[in-house]
């Protein structure tokens, strides 16, 4: 199993600064992920980072509003550039051991 | 990725046994049926994960028939502490560390007492 520990657990953050997230894992792992989940809704995938090489975005996210850094297979972190309200969610990080994913416990965020 | 559909929410009572469905018609001979639940300012917590036939484990039983376009997830005599969002996801091999998972709009269970 692995037990990702996620900080800060929440925030508030004023329009247009920027806040980064940060994971860390208690093993080595290949593959990272982090989700935005905004209230009531279900989890969409921002981005797969992997150790030593760029994050791969998905459809709709860029990496100049969420950059990303994976420096060693223990560690990584989100950043939202520039917020706005409509950055105002729960961001989670999460990782794959063998046939199940393990999540942290979420940032939430809100911007004001 | 292959889509799911789920029921958006569904009610029970304490004891009863609970069973939620998925469809996902256009699942690929690779891929594997995984159930996660998550609770209120916490992350998704796996469940139970299958391929075909019948899965259990001390949680949960999980139903898929031959054709696996649908699978069932049955929670024997819930608790309020089953009260959760339960999301059915399907992807290739689940073993490969670098398979992303995609999420489909889940199911929230309400146990009321």
């Amino acid at each position: 199993s692995a037990v990702i520990s996620q900080k800060p657990s929440r925030d508030i953050c004023q329009r247009g600064t920027s806040l980064t997230i940060q994971c860390q894992v208690d093993s080595q792992v290949t593959m990272m992920f982090w989700y935005r989940q905004q209230p009531g809704q279900s989890l969409t995938l921002i981005a797969t980072a992997n150790q030593g090489s760029e994050a791969t975005y998905e459809s709709g996210f860029v990496i100049d509003k969420f950059p990303i850094s994976r420096p060693n297979l223990t560690f990584s972190t989100l950043t939202v550039s520039n917020m706005s309200p409509e950055d105002s969610s729960i961001y989670l990080c999460s990782t794959r051991i063998g046939i199940e994913a393990f999540f942290g416990q979420g940032t939430r965020l809100t911007v004001v | 990725l292959a889509k799911t559909t789920q029921p958006i929410s569904m009610d029970s009572y304490e004891g009863q046994e609970v069973n939620i469905t998925c469809s996902h018609n256009n699942i690929a001979t690779n891929d594997y049926i995984t159930w996660y639940q998550q609770f209120p300012s916490q992350g998704p917590r796996f469940i139970i994960q299958g391929y075909k036939t019948k899965v259990t484990n001390e949680v949960a039983s999980l139903f898929i028939p031959a054709d696996r376009k649908s699978s069932t997830l049955s929670l024997p005599r819930v608790s309020l502490s089953d009260t959760a969002v339960y999301y059915c996801l399907v992807g290739a091999p689940m073993g490969g560390a670098t398979n992303k998972l995609i999420f489909g709009t889940g199911t929230l269970l309400a146990v009321q007492p």
